[in-house]
């Protein structure tokens, strides 16, 4: 199994480019997760995706689109780059394992994407 | 709500020595806890999970945790650090059906000679 695998690594755009990342895992999770990573600040979740079609916002949504057609895929997209969207992007999955006191599992992440807009 | 408070963001410790990564977690509810590693340019690693079985958590690499509701704690602990343990430690907190974590800002361990 590859788990999850992130497609660019690398990408540099220009304001105003739009560009898509790709997040694909192998494990059959349910549960995707865009997250984006700046220095000092940890990991904050940008969208996340319940099941194949839905799609719901994180804590940082504004300025990204997401979607989520086929199971295994979720895409994140930049409609309009701007600098302050320079970050490095990790995705992650997980499927639900209900414990008794409430659900969570672990989240398995990609190897990341960093984007720079200039 | 949920929080999670790293209590230092940079941690330096000398090869064989004991490291100590601090922790502070806030929830209204019994949490999910886990430690994540990440290694320069690398993406995260899961180190260990507190999931209410047992209170001392024992993680990959000789790490362990242990979660301490009375402090709301949940330090990471090594007995003796390794060169190769040098890296960005991230606490996180989970729970809820959407399985969302919330993230600390991260421990930087510098492991020295």
């Amino acid at each position: 199994n590859a788990g999850v695998t992130q497609t660019p690594k690398f990408r540099v755009l220009k304001t105003g480019q739009s560009m898509t990342l790709l997040c694909a895992q192998d494990m059959n999770h349910e549960y995707m997760y865009w997250y984006r990573q700046d220095p000092g600040m940890g990991l904050r979740l940008i969208h996340y995706s319940v099941g194949e079609g839905t799609t719901a916002k994180g804590e940082v949504p504004d300025g990204y689109n997401v979607s989520r057609l086929k199971k295994q895929n979720f895409l994140l997209g930049l409609e309009s780059a701007a600098p302050s969207q320079t970050s490095v992007y990790f995705c992650a999955s997980s499927y639900l394992r209900t414990s008794g006191r409430g659900s969570t599992d672990t989240q398995y992440f990609g190897p990341g994407t960093r984007l720079t807009v200039l | 709500a949920q929080s999670v408070t790293q209590l230092d963001s940079h941690v330096s410790v000398s090869e064989g020595t004991p490291v100590l990564l601090r922790c502070n977690y806030s929830s209204s509810y019994s949490p999910s806890l886990f430690w994540y590693v990440q290694h320069p340019n690398k993406g995260l690693q899961l180190l260990l999970k507190y999931t209410s079985a047992a209170t001392l958590v024992k993680g990959i690499n000789g790490f362990e945790a242990e979660f301490k509701k009375s402090e709301t704690s949940f330090h990471l602990t090594k007995p003796s650090a390794h060169m190769s343990d040098a890296a960005e430690y991230f606490c996180v907190v989970s729970g809820g059906a959407t399985n969302k974590l919330i993230f600390g800002t991260g421990t930087l361990l510098a492991v020295q000679p």
